[in-house]
């Protein structure tokens, strides 16, 4: 079946660090593939996305491409704030059309941020 | 446009109470609809999908119940909640190849 793995943490960083949150996936086929943020206390809001092999998604100072090659999903920022701490979830879609689901999500990676 | 609503937000319950969660969706047509739950500091563990009226997986085994009595509304239901069951439950939906849309969450707690 599909997999998604990632870091758990927490994962503890200065502000205007630079980020890397790892993602590898387990697909039959070529997924859609999403990260996700959640903030405390709310449901999950999609921060970016990617639907084919080399696309980069990229959104608020995030960024994530697509690697078929190496069936990876990254999250990368460049300098991070505080307002950044929240669980961020990797996940993958195989859509097969019929009735069977193929929407896939990781553990969650909870970020922290110290000023 | 889509939105999607989740009630209520917080709920306090005695073991061995009923629980009944709504989700309804606006602005889109026939839906998969989800119903997740995340027990504190842990992920995403998926309870029931469905992808169609009356059509209703479930993922694990539990002292809970789905059901999806119109094209665009989710019921989580319990006939007897346990404390196991407190955590923060999440609806979601999407359609074909779409990434998948949350509400804002319940926090269950049973007492």
């Amino acid at each position: 079946g599909n997999s998604v793995t990632q870091m758990e943490g927490p994962v503890t960083l200065s502000e205007e660090a630079f980020l890397t949150i790892n993602c590898t996936y387990t697909a039959t086929g070529y997924p859609s593939l999403f990260w996700y943020v959640q903030y405390p206390g709310e449901g999950l809001q999609l921060l970016l996305k990617a639907t084919k092999a080399d696309d980069k998604g990229s959104n608020k100072g995030f960024e994530a491409t697509y690697r078929k090659e190496t069936t990876s999903f990254h999250l990368e920022k460049g300098s991070v704030q505080v307002s950044d701490s929240a669980v961020y979830f990797c996940a993958l879609l195989m859509y097969s059309g019929g009735g069977a689901d193929g929407l896939t999500f990781g553990k969650g990676t909870h970020l922290i941020i110290q000023p | 446009s889509q939105t999607i609503h989740q009630w209520p937000a917080t709920l306090v319950q005695p073991v061995g109470s009923p629980l009944s969660l709504e989700c309804t969706v606006e602005g889109t047509s026939n839906p998969n609809l989800y119903w997740y739950r995340q027990a504190a500091g842990r992920g995403l563990q998926l309870l029931f999908y469905s992808v169609g009226i009356g059509q209703i997986s479930s993922e694990v085994p539990q002292n809970l119940s789905a059901s999806r009595p119109q094209d665009r509304q989710f019921i989580l239901s319990s006939k007897k909640l346990l404390l196991s069951d407190s955590g923060f439950y999440l609806c979601a939906w999407r359609l074909g190849t779409t990434e998948a849309f949350f509400g804002q969450g319940t926090r269950l707690t049973v007492v």
